[in-house]
């Protein structure tokens, strides 16, 4: 089955480090792959997203390049502020059906 | 624009009760999902709803029922309660969508804790 798979977190950076947060998923066909970011007592906000290969979904200075080599959707951003502070989710939806699939979560923490 | 809004937004009940939870879709958006997020996890999908009927369902025994009304609003509804029923449980809208490629908007979530 579908699947998707994250850096174990938590991560702790200080402000202005870049980031990475690794996601590789497992599906057949071509999904469609996502970045959801949440806030403290919050749901998920879509934060980019990417719909076939070599796209690249950027938004808030964050960024994510669907590569399907490497079955890969790795986030990055050049400079983390501490407002970033929240859990990152990766997800797919697959060609068959409406429902995303999500990784576990990766908690990212900014110190000022 | 009202985005995706879920009702109550925290719930106490004990095992074997049945509980009812409320969402209503962002504005245009004809489907609604169901997650459930247990504690440090990410969400597990539990069903969708389009045009008053279950068109997908996760892997949740039948404890878990929905439904969906002509205005698109929905809702979820679990029986018999268990303790690892425990989570937060979120509400998803968005457009059928053939092509598959739109994202879905999530609302804050119901924090269900069962004593």
């Amino acid at each position: 089955g579908n699947s998707v798979t994250q850096m174990e977190g938590p991560v702790t950076l200080s402000e202005e480090a870049f980031l990475t947060i690794n996601c590789t998923y497992t599906a057949t066909g071509y999904p469609s792959l996502f970045w959801y970011v949440q806030y403290p007592g919050e749901g998920l906000q879509l934060l980019l997203k990417a719909t076939k290969a070599d796209d690249k979904g950027s938004n808030k200075g964050f960024e994510a390049t669907y590569r399907k080599e490497t079955t890969s959707f790795h986030l990055e951003k050049g400079s983390v502020q501490v407002s970033d502070s929240a859990v990152y989710f990766c997800a797919l939806k697959d060609n068959y059906g409406q429902n995303f699939v999500f990784g576990p979560g990766t908690r990212l923490s900014v110190l000022p | 624009d009202a985005g995706v809004t879920q009702s109550p937004t925290h719930l106490i009940k004990t095992r074997g009760q049945q509980v009812t939870l409320r969402c209503s879709p962002k504005s245009g958006h004809d489907t609604v999902s169901w997650y459930q997020q247990a504690l440090g996890q990410g969400p597990q999908f539990i069903f969708q709803y389009y045009e008053e009927e279950e068109r997908q369902r996760g892997n949740f025994p039948d404890r878990f029922s929905g439904h969906q009304f002509p205005n698109y609003s929905s809702e979820l509804n679990v029986n018999a309660l268990l303790l690892g029923d425990s989570a937060l449980y979120l509400c998803a809208s968005s457009y059928w969508d053939k092509r598959l490629i739109q994202p879905q908007h999530f609302g804050d979530g119901t924090r269900l804790s069962i004593l």
